[in-house]
């Protein structure tokens, strides 16, 4: 059973548009939710993480919305760029549970940005 | 900055053999987790260690074991191998202060023929 669903699946957006994806989760008691960037043959790379208290985060072209309530939350790519061709995974973890904040990740999103 | 270290980046065995991967965390940093993942799929947690004891296991096989060293170096050992566990293991570590920001090292890509 996924308990992080993430979508879409794959993506294409044109150079300086906004890259959207959206990720659900049901465990209630996650508290943290990052958002990481892999390349192929590459370790995943933490791009940005939100905690449930707050809505919105926005470092850069990155921004996580957060909607605590529809238990759902999403990460924006401002001014796509070719360079931000990666896949896209959204994690969730319980960081001050007995799991010691495993991570449990959606199933990712491939991203192609055409110039 | 320092980042996590893996070796061997890349690994070639035969069904039934072992391998030992190694994870050098990021100084100072307490907590190593190792990771699996299949091609195209999202990584699956395995096994994770806090100040060298099993903080939490997922779905590791038994024939997997893991331990933490005395200077936070976290090896994996995979006996029996199967040529399904052809994947890449990636191993993150993180610091109590922070223990949800996991930083991930390149990843060792294992294939067993």
């Amino acid at each position: 059973q996924q308990q992080v669903k993430q979508s879409p699946q794959s993506l294409i957006v044109q150079k300086g548009g906004i890259s959207i994806i959206n990720c659900a989760y049901e465990n209630t008691a996650f508290d943290y939710f990052p958002w990481y960037q892999q390349f192929p043959g590459k370790g995943p790379a933490l791009l940005i993480a939100i905690r449930p208290d707050v809505s919105e985060k926005k470092e850069g072209r990155f921004t996580i919305s957060f909607n605590k309530s529809a238990k759902q939350f999403s990460l924006h790519i401002m001014d796509s760029q070719p360079g931000d061709s990666a896949t896209y995974f959204c994690a969730a973890t319980n960081a001050g549970g007995t799991s010691y904040g495993k991570l449990t990740f959606g199933q990712g999103t491939i991203l192609t940005v055409h110039p | 900055a320092a980042g996590v270290i893996q070796s061997p980046r890349h690994l070639i065995k035969e069904k039934r053999e072992t391998a030992t991967l190694k994870c050098y965390p990021i100084p100072r940093h307490d907590t190593v987790y190792w990771y699996q993942q299949g091609p195209g799929q999202d990584p699956q947690f395995l096994i994770s260690f806090y100040e060298k004891m099993q903080s939490d296991k997922g779905s590791i096989p038994d024939r997997f074991s893991a331990q933490q060293f005395s200077d936070y170096h976290s090896e994996l050992n995979m006996s029996s191998l199967e040529l399904g566990d052809s994947a890449l293991y990636f191993c993150a570590s993180s610091s109590t202060l922070a223990r949800a920001e996991q930083y991930f090292g390149p990843g060792t890509r294992l294939t067993v023929t």
